[in-house]
């Protein structure tokens, strides 16, 4: 079965702070790794897209890598702001379909 | 046109009625899929089309039904749902076929459904 897991499932954080996300995968065999932003009762709003023969994708304040081999990603997020305060989803790409994490909840306080 | 439109962004509907969700997108992806999302749970799938016909049903209840009229339009139809089903149905397109990249999915806002 095709798991995602990320770490941790929660994080609280003073503003002006790096942090960084975690998410471990099952099976290699992925066509891509998507990380995404949710507000509370909202949809899901795309951050990052590595592709499999990618190892990092940058946006702003926003830098993800790709480690295929041990099964890994992280999204490191620099000076965090408040308007950071989100669920963050990782998604493992297979041919047709994305498999999620449950997600990290992350605050940020002013 | 980058994005996926949800509509209604709200429902609210008893267990004998009949309901429709609607997806729209304008960016020439010839897939399109539906996921459910229980509150504090991940987004899972329920169905994928391409080329507006049905590729893949992950198991889903009769009760939920979906179509695609056009390469533009995604519905889902609701009939005698559950109190349980009662979650944020999410919208997603992309292009096809299969390979690198062919899945890099945009997703819409999400209709909050609820059932009573």
């Amino acid at each position: 079965k095709q798991e995602v897991t990320q770490i941790p499932a929660a994080l609280s954080v003073p503003e002006g702070e790096n942090l960084v996300l975690n998410c471990s995968f099952t099976d290699s065999a992925i066509y891509n790794l998507q990380w995404f932003r949710q507000d509370p009762g909202k949809g899901l709003t795309s951050l990052l897209l590595i592709q499999s023969s990618q190892r990092e994708q940058t946006s702003g304040r926003l830098n993800a890598s790709l480690d295929k081999s041990s099964g890994r990603s992280t999204l490191y997020i620099a000076a965090s702001q408040p308007g950071d305060s989100a669920t963050y989803l990782c998604a493992r790409g297979s041919n047709y379909k994305l498999t999620f994490g449950k997600g990290t909840l992350l605050t940020v306080n002013p | 046109d980058t994005e996926v439109t949800q509509t209604p962004k709200h429902l609210v509907m008893g267990m004998t009625n009949k309901k429709s969700l609607k997806c729209e997108q304008h960016m020439g992806h010839r897939a399109m899929y539906w996921y459910k999302q229980k509150a504090k749970k991940p987004p899972e799938l329920m169905f994928v089309y391409s080329y507006e016909k049905l590729s893949i049903n992950e198991s889903v209840p009769s009760r939920f039904s979906p179509e695609c009229p056009n390469s533009s339009l995604l519905n889902l139809h609701l009939h005698a749902l559950q109190p349980e089903d009662s979650a944020l149905y999410l919208c997603a397109s992309s292009h096809w076929p299969k390979g690198s990249g062919a899945n890099v999915l945009t997703f819409g806002a999400g209709s909050r459904l609820t059932v009573l």
